[in-house]
């Protein structure tokens, strides 16, 4: 069935970049999302890419997309203690198990 | 434009009893999918909606039933909860790329 893989943790200082990186299976999606979701709150989206496209900027964030291993990262530039958060992968209506990004200064 | 809103934001059931929580899209959106979040199983799909019919379905029980009206307002119910049955219940309004704006989400605790 379709899955969504993502790693469970990740540490960054702040001011460097942050690297979460997923896998998916379904390879006809037409877009994958990237969301945020901050302690007590939803989800909310941070970006979508779509499936023809290798690489979307928007200001702080850079996702890739790497189509023939079904990988998929975000990039977040210059990560601030407010980046802190889980960071959810989706392709549909499948979503990974979220990243937790700690920042530390 | 006012987001998604979700009714209630918190409740306390008992085991055994039904519960139903109430989502209201973004006007204009005629979609809405709804998920479970746990933190042991993640965020878990139950259900998606379009104009009233349902157009996807999750992996979880009979008990777990939904539904949506012709104002695109959707409701989910849960019969017979359980005490696994405790989770975060996020409603999504879906926009025309597939993206998902989420509302804050109903915490149900079941005792």
């Amino acid at each position: 069935g379709e899955d969504v893989e993502q790693s469970l943790f990740l540490s960054v200082r702040e001011g460097d970049s942050s690297v979460i990186n997923c896998t998916y299976t379904d390879s006809s999606s037409t877009y994958l999302y990237w969301y945020k979701q901050e302690p007590g709150a939803g989800l909310q989206l941070l970006t979508y890419i779509f499936s023809n496209m290798d690489m979307k900027q928007d200001q702080r964030l850079t996702v890739l997309l790497n189509k023939k291993d079904k990988h998929l990262s975000l990039r977040i530039a210059d990560t601030q203690t407010g980046d802190s958060a889980i960071y959810f992968c989706a392709e549909k209506v499948i979503f990974g198990t979220g990243t937790r990004l700690q920042v530390f200064p | 434009k006012a987001g998604v809103t979700q009714t209630p934001r918190y409740l306390i059931k008992t085991r055994g009893q039904q519960v139903t929580l109430s989502c209201s899209p973004i006007s204009g959106h005629r979609s809405v999918s709804w998920y479970q979040q746990t933190p042991g199983q993640g965020l878990q799909f139950l259900f998606e909606y379009f104009s009233e019919t349902q157009r996807n379905k999750g992996n979880f029980p009979g008990r777990f039933s939904g539904r949506q009206f012709s104002n695109s307002r959707s409701e989910m119910n849960v019969s017979t909860l359980e005490l696994g049955d405790s989770a975060l219940y996020l409603c999504a309004s879906i926009g025309g790329t597939g993206e998902l704006f989420f509302g804050e989400g109903s915490r149900l605790t079941v005792l």
